[in-house]
């Protein structure tokens, strides 16, 4: 079963313009994470945000963290191309979650040019 | 390793044979993660360890799937008598390991399984 849902599930912008993707999860998490997958290759490690951490930045990335909501969003600004790809949510749970990291469903982003 | 190795890179087979697939983890890295990822979707979690112990097993989705990581490094995961809807690609991750939580992964390229 999927932790996590993004939102949208698709994503389409020009290059320049902002992306942004939402996840949502539904038990308290320990940490929430964000991956990259370029049509069906590796997934890559982006971005950690801690449970007490509200909001983080990576380069042209952001991400912020609502516990509260038990939501989190991912932002990337003047996209390009080389952005098209999946994007994936990923949490462990407090409670029984040891090191059990849950991907969601991913939002494909497409950047045109 | 540089990174985290899988093989075989493609996986054809028979329904009804048994599959083991390898994983090679970073050496410094304590936790191992299995997947299983269907096209368009996400990863499904499916086992992990901390070195050799196993403390998760959930996500196998029956008793036909198992895993072992004897030393604490190396892990195989084995389909017996695999059928059709086992046809997946199955990927491996590592990290570091933390006190609590979950840390960053890296993961393999995966093996892609089919089923025949």
């Amino acid at each position: 079963s999927q932790q996590g849902e993004e939102d949208p599930q698709a994503l389409s912008i020009q290059e320049g313009e902002n992306a942004t993707m939402n996840c949502s999860y539904k038990t308290s998490i320990n940490n929430l994470q964000w991956y990259r997958q370029n049509s069906g290759r590796g997934l890559v490690h982006l971005i950690l945000i801690r449970s007490n951490e509200r909001e983080k930045h990576s380069g042209r990335l952001r991400v912020t963290l609502d516990t509260s909501k038990k939501s989190s969003s991912l932002l990337i600004t003047a996209s390009r191309a080389a952005d098209t790809a999946s994007y994936f949510c990923a949490t462990d749970a407090v409670k029984g979650g040891g090191n059990k990291l849950t991907f969601g469903t991913g939002t494909q982003l497409k950047v045109e040019l | 390793g540089a990174g985290v190795s899988q093989s075989p890179r493609y996986k054809v087979t028979k329904r009804g044979q048994d599959v083991t697939l390898r994983c090679d983890p970073i050496s410094s890295h304590a936790t191992l993660y299995w997947y299983q990822q269907a096209l368009g979707q996400g990863p499904e979690f499916l086992t992990y360890f901390n070195y050799e112990a196993q403390p998760d097993k959930s996500g196998l989705p029956s008793d036909r799937f198992s895993a072992e990581r004897p030393e604490g490094s190396i892990s195989t995961l084995t389909i017996q008598r695999t059928e059709q809807r086992d046809s997946a690609m199955y990927r491996c991750a590592s990290s570091l390991g933390g006190p609590s939580g979950s840390e960053k992964l890296f993961f393999g390229s995966g093996t892609q399984l089919s089923v025949l």
